[in-house]
């Protein structure tokens, strides 16, 4: 079945803790986003990525990092994990162009102690 | 800069009666408005969009969405909730062109149905 794949779905990790969260998608969309999920806050940009080769800020970068070697991988890096970072993060993709709906991967639970 | 606002973080409704939920919008150009839905531990799935054209916009599961640009809004309404409805929904809007789409979401409802 076509679709974004997560993982992983949930993880407690420490405070200063490196941690990458891997994202995969088979359809060949060209864009990837990475959004954060918060009570009350809706979903936040973290980072996107146009095409692959390249990537883009969004509204919440600080903290992490992205790539975007191939058209289906998009991993999201914390370099050093803050409890602030607490959140689902969900990864999507779309087609390029501005009525393309995206298509969201199930998320990951990620809990900063 | 774009905005979205949604009205009521928390709407409840019976089983069979109106459902509406309400978004205003920001943008200093033509939007896009998407909706999007929830379901518990799950990713968004669409619900429908507004591109340009009809401002009425239906969508999957019996909703419809009804652009008012004089309003800046864009609520979305289904005639006779179902259970099935409960769920987040969120509202979203874009301003681009080409390239990747660079939503902005609303903070999110919770709609719950009543038996």
């Amino acid at each position: 079945i076509a679709g974004i794949t997560q993982a992983p779905t949930s993880q407690i990790l420490a405070a200063g803790r490196r941690m990458t969260l891997r994202c995969t998608q088979d359809m060949r969309h060209n864009a990837m986003y990475w959004y954060r999920q918060d009570l009350g806050l809706g979903l936040r940009l973290i980072h996107y990525s146009n095409t692959a080769g390249t990537t883009g800020k969004g509204e919440v970068p600080d903290g992490y990092s992205v790539s975007r070697a191939n058209t289906d991988d998009f991993p999201l890096t914390l370099a050093s994990a803050v409890p602030s970072q607490t959140s689902v993060y969900f990864c999507a993709s779309s087609l390029s162009g501005g009525n393309s709906p995206l298509h969201f991967g199930n998320g990951t639970r990620l809990t900063v102690t | 800069a774009q905005s979205v606002t949604q009205l009521g973080s928390h709407v409840s409704v019976s089983e069979g009666a109106l459902v509406l939920l309400r978004c205003n919008y920001s943008s200093s150009v033509p939007p896009y408005l998407f909706w999007y839905v929830q379901y518990p531990n799950q990713g968004l799935q669409l619900l429908l969009k507004y591109t340009t054209g009809a401002t009425l916009v239906k969508g999957i599961n019996g909703f419809e969405a009804e652009f008012k640009k004089s309003e800046t809004s864009f609520h979305l309404t289904k005639p006779s909730a179902h259970m099935s409805d409960a769920a987040e929904y969120f509202c979203a809007v874009s301003d681009t062109v080409q390239g990747a789409q660079k939503l902005v979401f609303g903070q999110g409802t919770r709609l719950t149905i009543n038996p």
